[in-house]
């Protein structure tokens, strides 16, 4: 129940497309809901956060779309770059302790 | 502001041999967690420290892992004897407090772990 499903473990997407990576969780007491961009050799930095009050966070390029009643939620890029390719991590919060997904690599072509 | 220094960067060992890995936090943060990541898996929480005491190590393998953070700054995670399975790369964070809204975990590069 503490599990967060993410997927898929890859993705290729040409430059200028739409990335989309989907988390699901089974455990409603989770209250923050983060994604984690992770380039090879440096650690997880957040890059976008949501609270379940909320069913859409958009910053820049990135937006999340969170479903509550599903228990689902995802991670959309717009207009992806090469510079996005990196692995993205989904997590989830409960008592202060962060749940990871398995993380999704992202890689995207010129 | 500088971020989470980890050290070393690389290790290997042999198993049956023991590892010690330092963190130094962000200055002022009085949380710090230590994560295994496995190869193709998202980080997993260790321990969890709240100034200088325990909050959470129900995930430490307490027969191999030990960790401390004296003084509340600094920490160091040491693993004796490693197991093959240990090989991994281990994540410090660290936040202002508890990981409340806000209260952003910032990670340190990790220290990539291979025990033969």
């Amino acid at each position: 129940q503490q599990q967060v499903k993410q997927s898929p473990q890859s993705l290729i997407v040409q430059k200028g497309g739409i990335s989309i990576i989907n988390c699901a969780y089974e455990n409603t007491a989770f209250d923050y809901f983060p994604w984690y961009q992770q380039f090879p050799g440096k650690g997880p930095a957040l890059l976008i956060a949501i609270r379940p009050d909320v069913s859409e966070k958009k910053e820049g390029r990135f937006t999340i779309s969170f479903n509550k009643s599903a228990k689902q939620f995802s991670l959309h890029i717009m207009d992806s770059q090469p510079g996005d390719s990196a692995t993205y991590f989904c997590a989830a919060r409960n008592t202060d302790k962060l749940i990871f997904g398995t993380g999704t690599r992202l890689q995207v072509f010129p | 502001e500088a971020g989470v220094a980890q050290s070393p960067r690389y290790k290997i060992i042999e198993k049956r041999q023991s590892v010690a890995f330092w963190c130094n936090p962000i200055s002022g943060h009085a949380t710090l967690y230590w994560y295994q990541q496995i190869l193709g898996q998202g980080p997993k929480l260790l321990i969890q420290f709240q100034n200088n005491g325990v909050v959470d190590d129900s995930q430490l393998p307490k027969d191999r892992f030990s960790a401390e953070r004296l003084k509340g700054v600094d920490s160091t995670l040491k693993i004796q004897p490693a197991k093959l399975e240990d090989s991994a790369v281990y994540l410090c964070a660290s936040s202002l407090g508890l990981a409340g809204v806000g209260y952003e975990q910032y990670f340190g590069p990790g220290t990539r772990l291979t025990v033969t």
